[in-house]
């Protein structure tokens, strides 16, 4: 079982809708990541979080919003989205920067 | 800026045969370095990591030391077993700064019985 919890674990949208995927850990973790892995490929990195402030986002397109509400919670908020952005959804933690990661299984996200 | 390049997949054993993945990384400063797994339908597991040149570090059976002299930390088990069977990929961390993750494009190991 994994510790990071992802939902939902599959989400189908269209290219006008407004959804949202969520990820929680009760490990203490002070740093949250968002990434995005397209088939056979490794993932890419999105967005840091490190003390629940925003440290890098590697350039990814407004139509995904993070949000950090607490240290246990982050949030990737999805509008208008293109079916290119069709991939799985991935949510880590780590202890601190740098730290090893723990990821959870993912969200499966399809835009139609 | 900072790489990671492993071995073209898949490989494919037969069980009870001995695995190496290769991996070698390119990196400004001093990285740890790290395997993580990758069961299908589920998302990344850290397998073993290393901080240090020299370091070896080990988990079920599978073991990786970081050679600084040849920028390597290769991948390997003595003994491959069917539930082996899943991508694999190996990563680096700078220490200081950025301190993202860096991800080679991975390996699909494949282990018949």
């Amino acid at each position: 079982d994994t510790e990071v919890t992802q939902t939902p674990k599959h989400l189908v949208m269209g290219m006008t809708n407004k959804k949202s995927l969520k990820c929680e850990q009760h490990m203490g973790h002070r740093a949250m990541y968002w990434y995005k892995q397209k088939a056979k490929k490794p993932p890419e990195l999105m967005f840091v979080y490190s003390y629940e402030k925003l440290s890098i986002n590697e350039s990814v397109p407004s139509r995904f919003s993070p949000e950090c509400p607490n240290s246990s919670l982050l949030n990737l908020h999805l509008h208008a989205l293109q079916p290119e952005d069709s991939a799985l959804y991935l949510c880590a933690s780590s202890q601190e920067p740098g730290s090893p990661l723990h990821f959870g299984n993912g969200t499966r996200l399809t835009v139609t | 800026g900072n790489s990671v390049t492993q071995m073209e997949g898949p490989v494919t054993l037969s069980e009870e045969a001995f695995l190496t993945i290769n991996c070698t990384y390119t990196a400004t400063g001093y990285p740890s370095l790290f395997w993580y797994v990758q069961y299908p339908g589920e998302g990344l597991q850290l397998l073993l990591k290393a901080t240090k040149a020299d370091d070896k570090g080990s988990n079920k059976g599978f073991e990786a030391t970081y050679r600084k002299e040849t920028t390597s930390f290769h991948l390997e088990k003595g003994s491959v077993q069917v539930s082996d069977s899943a991508v694999y990929f190996c990563a680096l961390s700078e220490n200081t700064g950025r301190r993202a993750l860096t991800f080679g494009s991975g390996t699909r190991l494949q282990v018949q019985p």
